[in-house]
């Protein structure tokens, strides 16, 4: 079945320093794909997204691009500040429509902590 | 426009009690999807609805259901609660009718039960 895989966690980082975090798919249809971020004790908030294979999501700062041939959509950014330490989630959904509607696959999550 | 808003944001209650959690979409959103989140399981759907009817399920349980009413407003009840529900509770709206299939999610209902 249609699966997503982060990259184990917890990742701890300087500030300014640069961030990866690596997502790969699994899916039989035509996956968009999202990444999302949840603060502590809040809902989750759309970070980016790309919708096709190429496609360059990108938002305050954050990027990550659609990698059909590696099936990949890893996030990253350039230069980490305090105020980004938070759990990142990559996900998916499948554009085949049928039993996919309303559902979003995703990975188990990782926990993001920059010190000052 | 409003984002997503659920109520309540706590909830405490006890074993074999159920317990209705309310989502009401954004603005123009006809569909809304529901996730249970849990630190074991991660974030695992549970069901999907659009114009009042349920198009889309997870794996879990009958004890879960859910509703859609006619202005997209949701509810999901849990019966005969069991220690293991405890978890975060996640609704999410989006348009589909436009192809868009980005969910926008609301804080949660933190259900504990004890």
């Amino acid at each position: 079945g249609d699966s997503v895989t982060q990259m184990e966690g917890p990742v701890t980082l300087s500030e300014e320093a640069f961030l990866t975090i690596n997502c790969t798919y699994t899916a039989t249809g035509y996956p968009s794909l999202f990444w999302y971020v949840q603060y502590p004790g809040e809902g989750l908030q759309l970070l980016l997204k790309a919708t096709k294979a190429d496609d360059k999501g990108s938002n305050k700062g954050f990027e990550a691009t659609y990698r059909k041939e590696t099936t990949s959509f890893h996030l990253e950014k350039g230069s980490v500040q305090v105020s980004d330490s938070a759990v990142y989630f990559c996900a998916q959904t499948d554009n085949a429509g049928g039993t996919s509607y309303g559902k979003l696959t995703f990975g188990q999550g990782t926990i993001l902590t920059v010190h000052p | 426009k409003a984002g997503v808003t659920q109520t309540p944001r706590y909830l405490i209650k006890t074993r074999g009690q159920q317990v209705t959690l309310s989502c009401s979409p954004i603005s123009g959103h006809r569909s809304v999807s529901w996730y249970q989140q849990t630190p074991g399981q991660g974030l695992q759907f549970l069901f999907e609805y659009f114009s009042e009817t349920q198009r889309n399920k997870g794996n879990f349980p009958g004890r879960f259901s859910g509703r859609q009413f006619s202005n997209s407003r949701s509810e999901m009840n849990v019966s005969t609660l069991e220690l293991g529900d405890s978890a975060l509770y996640l609704c999410a709206s989006s348009y589909p009718e436009l192809g868009a299939d980005t969910q926008y999610f609301g804080p949660g209902t933190r259900l504990t039960v004890l």
